[in-house]
């Protein structure tokens, strides 16, 4: 059973913070995947990784960034929080058949 | 840029009535069509997918058929139970696989 694990389930951060969200995968899954989520806008891609130390940007990818420095691990990183990145955060990871893992979400808030 | 919409946002149906969610995407590249459910407080998870080589795909109670010509792919769930109450995401894949696009979601409620 593929398990993709997230850091924190709940974060309340400070504007101007650098936060880090962590996801995990335990699959050997070479593909990896940041997403937020937010009420009447689905699942949009911030970014993703299809190998170690490789990433590309997703549709907003804008105050992010992200590492891969070994494969089961996807990190996030939001270098100075805003309130505008209030909102879930989901890690996936992705097998063969395409079909995503998901993490179970870490839900930010920037105050 | 590529987007998928999805239709309608929110259905209510009574337990053993029909739902049917529908889908279009922009992407002629796309080639792979997953359904995710994700209940309150839980993660996203796949409940049935499609490959544009195939026209309908059945899995006991929920079905999906696609239309590639038109772009169009629906979600079918039968005899509906108070447990399929959920958000319901449908996607696009590209042949690339690495980028899936989302629906917005609908958010299905069945009222015993």
């Amino acid at each position: 059973d593929v398990k993709v694990t997230q850091s924190s389930r709940y974060l309340v951060k400070r504007t101007g913070e650098k936060v880090f969200l962590e996801c995990v995968q335990d699959m050997d899954h070479e593909n990896m995947f940041w997403y937020r989520q937010d009420p009447g806008l689905g699942l949009r891609l911030i970014y993703f990784s299809y190998d170690v130390k490789m990433k590309e940007k997703g549709d907003i990818p804008e105050g992010y960034s992200v590492s891969r420095e070994k494969k089961e691990r996807f990190s996030l990183i939001l270098e100075s929080a805003s309130t505008n990145q209030t909102s879930m955060y989901l890690c996936a990871s992705r097998d063969t058949f395409y079909e995503q893992y998901f993490g179970p979400g870490t839900r930010l808030t920037v105050t | 840029g590529e987007n998928v919409e999805q239709h309608p946002s929110t259905l209510s149906v009574q337990e053993g009535d029909s739902a049917v969610i529908k889908c279009t995407y922009s992407d002629s590249a796309s080639n792979y069509f997953p359904w995710y459910k994700q209940e309150l407080g839980k993660r996203p998870q796949l409940i049935i997918d499609i490959r544009s080589n195939v026209g309908e795909k059945k899995d006991q109670r929920i079905a999906v058929t696609l239309n590639k010509t038109a772009k169009h792919f629906s979600l079918h769930i039968t005899e509906t139970q108070p447990e399929d109450s959920a958000v319901y995401f449908c996607a696009a894949v590209n042949t690339g696989g690495f980028k899936t696009i989302f629906g917005a979601g609908t958010r299905l409620f069945v009222k015993a």
